[in-house]
Parts: C-alpha cells; sequence; structure tokens
C-alpha cells in the first residue's frame, strides 16, 4: 500500500497524559498536513510542512500541540497534558510542491479519546 | 472570517437520479474549489476540483462553479447507494498556495 499511513488508529487516554501520533505521507510527497475533525464538522488545519521545516502551524493550535518532521518523511503530531476537548479524528495529508498542491491525499485518522 | 457554507442534510435521493449538493463562500477572490467524499468513520477522499467558471465533468461527477453568485455545486448522475457519504466543499484560503478552508458537509443518502 502506497497511501498515507496512520499509527496508531485508535488511542485512548486518561486527561493529563501527553500522547503521540505518527505520520507516513505518500513516498514522493514532500508537503505534509495535519487536520483535526470533530463530529459533523470539516477538517480543521492543525499545521503544515514542507520537507522538514514547519512552514504552518494555526492560531488556534494551543501550545500543547508541537509537531516534527526531522527528515522529511514521517511526521509526528504530540499533544501534552490531554483535555477532554482535544478528542476528535487527527488527520494527516501529504501532496506534491510541483504539480498541483491543493491535491491533498488523506490517510486513515487516528481516533483520539481523552477520558 | 473566510466561511465555506454547506447545508448539512440528510439529503435524500432515490437510486438512479440526479443528486445535486451546493456550496457558497465568502470570499470573492477564492481561485480553487475542491470536492471531497467521506464515508463514516474513514477520512476525506478527493473527488474533484475546479478552478474555472462553467463545468467538469468525471464520469457521473459534474462540478460547477459560478464565481459571480460564489457558489460552486456538485452533480451526481445515476446516483448508486454506495454514493451515500458526506460530501465536503473546500475552497483554498486566498494568499495561500496550500491552506484550504473547509465546509462542514452536506450528509447524502441514497435510497435503494
Amino acid at each position: 500500500d502506497t497511501g498515507v499511513s496512520q499509527d496508531p488508529r485508535h488511542k485512548i487516554t486518561k486527561r493529563g497524559q501527553n500522547v503521540t501520533f505518527r505520520c507516513d505521507p505518500i513516498s514522493e510527497h514532500n508537503r505534509l498536513y495535519w487536520y483535526r475533525q470533530t463530529l459533523g464538522q470539516g477538517p480543521e488545519f492543525l499545521t503544515y510542512f514542507q520537507n522538514e521545516a514547519q512552514l504552518e502551524k494555526s492560531r488556534l493550535l494551543s501550545d500543547r500541540f508541537s509537531a516534527e518532521r526531522p527528515k522529511g518523511s514521517f511526521s509526528t503530531l504530540e499533544i501534552q497534558r490531554t483535555e477532554q476537548g482535544d478528542s476528535a479524528m487527527y488527520l494527516c495529508a501529504s501532496s506534491l510542491a510541483a504539480g498541483d498542491p491543493y491535491e491533498q491525499y488523506f490517510g486513515p485518522g487516528t481516533r483520539l479519546t481523552v477520558t | 472570517q473566510k466561511e465555506v457554507e454547506q447545508n448539512s442534510g440528510p439529503l435524500s435521493v432515490p437510486e438512479g437520479a440526479i443528486a445535486s449538493l451546493n456550496c457558497t463562500y465568502s470570499d470573492r477572490g477564492s481561485q480553487s474549489f475542491f470536492w471531497y467524499r467521506q464515508y463514516s468513520g474513514k477520512s476525506p477522499e478527493l473527488i474533484m476540483f475546479i478552478y474555472s467558471n462553467g463545468d467538469k465533468e468525471d464520469g457521473r461527477f459534474t462540478a460547477q462553479l459560478n464565481k459571480a453568485s460564489q457558489y460552486v455545486s456538485l452533480l451526481i448522475r445515476d446516483s448508486q447507494p454506495s454514493d451515500s457519504a458526506t460530501y465536503l466543499c473546500a475552497v483554498k484560503l486566498v494568499g495561500s498556495n496550500y491552506q484550504l478552508i473547509w465546509g462542514a458537509g452536506t450528509k447524502l443518502i441514497i435510497k435503494p
């Protein structure tokens, strides 16, 4: 399978714990995006990488959220001191820098439940 | 605040009929528009994109764009039960070369 992969697919954690999610983009894609989606809403942009550089981070994102893409391949999203409001589906997408950058391809998502 | 609006539905359409999904956007300068399909519990899947006024056809799907009226629509011909999903409209943020503004989606139900 050469699509975007995410791990884990599901995560249940207690409030106050830290969690980390991983995304592996399509191999030739150098742009990577993280989104959050709650039930009945469209995806909400969190952050964006081109290669290893984090070029944009949503102003809505608290300092508890951090993302890395150390070698320009896979990326991790960490949430520190989780809150119940963090419960959502966390989606990763990737795209090419050359050609149309708006054709973003999504991974299956990581569903986070904070109890 | 830039907005993308969609009727949440559900929109119920008989099998074999045409399903019509609509989306309006607030930023008159918007240039790029996308339709994604999302099955329950799954991630969004790109169906079509459109940049120019008029119609763009791909198989059973037709995207229509009217920049003067600031709306974009998606028509699905010969609707099948497998088309039942939530359809998300996304618009590229003016001034950005990557950021999309998303609608909340319209739930489509195709009745056999």
